[in-house]
């Protein structure tokens, strides 16, 4: 699996946007750029994850460069509820076996008042 | 999506003794993985929990240490053997389908005294 490079932190003041960018330049063709976050003393959350197309959800928005060596995943209107650490991961197609995720450092995203 | 559920959420353990963790889901998945995160780090895998078959492990963990049983599509159990203070960490389960998603606990932290 391609490796990612993120920021350590960010801040943000609530109410904004969040925009975390992420450097997958490694990556393959048919690798997907996975998001996730971890609030402090739970377990990782599903955010979003896309290939090569922009996607759009409840949570959030995958923005992916033309050449896909880097992506920014949007949170529209942050809330001190979306401090937490953010990974993003690259993992190929379930269906080829690619199953288990890689975790980096990720981004610390603290939300400020 | 799948709910989660590990026991204990949290224990002391003195070196030397073990500790089995358990792993229940709601539904039939057909992955299921073990997690360790130790303090202030990243996730890092340490297996995939087969059904029916022994599990895979990840370089760095080996079976004696971390045994893992898996004797159904709903239920895991991972032991950490023969405790050290360097396995106090958060141990957590992870699942998926076939599908994109990946689901996890809520985390089991292990202090080793």
């Amino acid at each position: 699996d391609a490796k990612t490079t993120q920021p350590t932190s960010m801040d943000c003041a609530e109410g904004r946007a969040a925009n975390l960018p992420c450097n997958h330049s490694t990556i393959s063709g048919n690798e997907y750029v996975y998001w996730y976050r971890q609030i402090h003393s739970q377990g990782p959350q599903y955010i979003i994850h896309g290939l090569k197309n922009n996607e759009t959800n409840e949570m959030a928005s995958l923005i992916i460069t033309e050449d896909r060596k880097s992506s920014t995943l949007i949170l529209p209107h942050a809330t001190l509820r979306d401090t937490a650490v953010y990974y993003c991961i690259v993992r190929g197609p379930i269906i080829q076996g690619a199953q288990k995720l890689v975790f980096g450092q990720g981004t610390r995203l603290t939300i400020n008042p | 999506s799948a709910v989660i559920s590990q026991k204990p959420s949290r224990d002391i353990c003195q070196r030397g003794t073990s500790l089995t963790i358990q792993c229940q889901v709601d539904s039939q998945v057909t992955m299921m993985f073990w997690y360790r995160q130790q303090p202030g780090q990243s996730l890092t895998l340490i297996a995939t929990a087969n059904q029916g078959s022994e599990a895979t492990y990840e370089s760095g963990f080996v079976i004696d240490k971390f045994p893992i049983s898996r004797p159904n599509l709903t239920f895991s159990t991972l032991t950490v053997s023969n405790l050290s203070p360097e396995d106090s960490s958060i141990y957590l389960c992870s699942v998926g389908n076939q599908g994109y998603e990946q689901y996890f606990g809520p985390g089991t932290r292990l202090t080793v005294t």
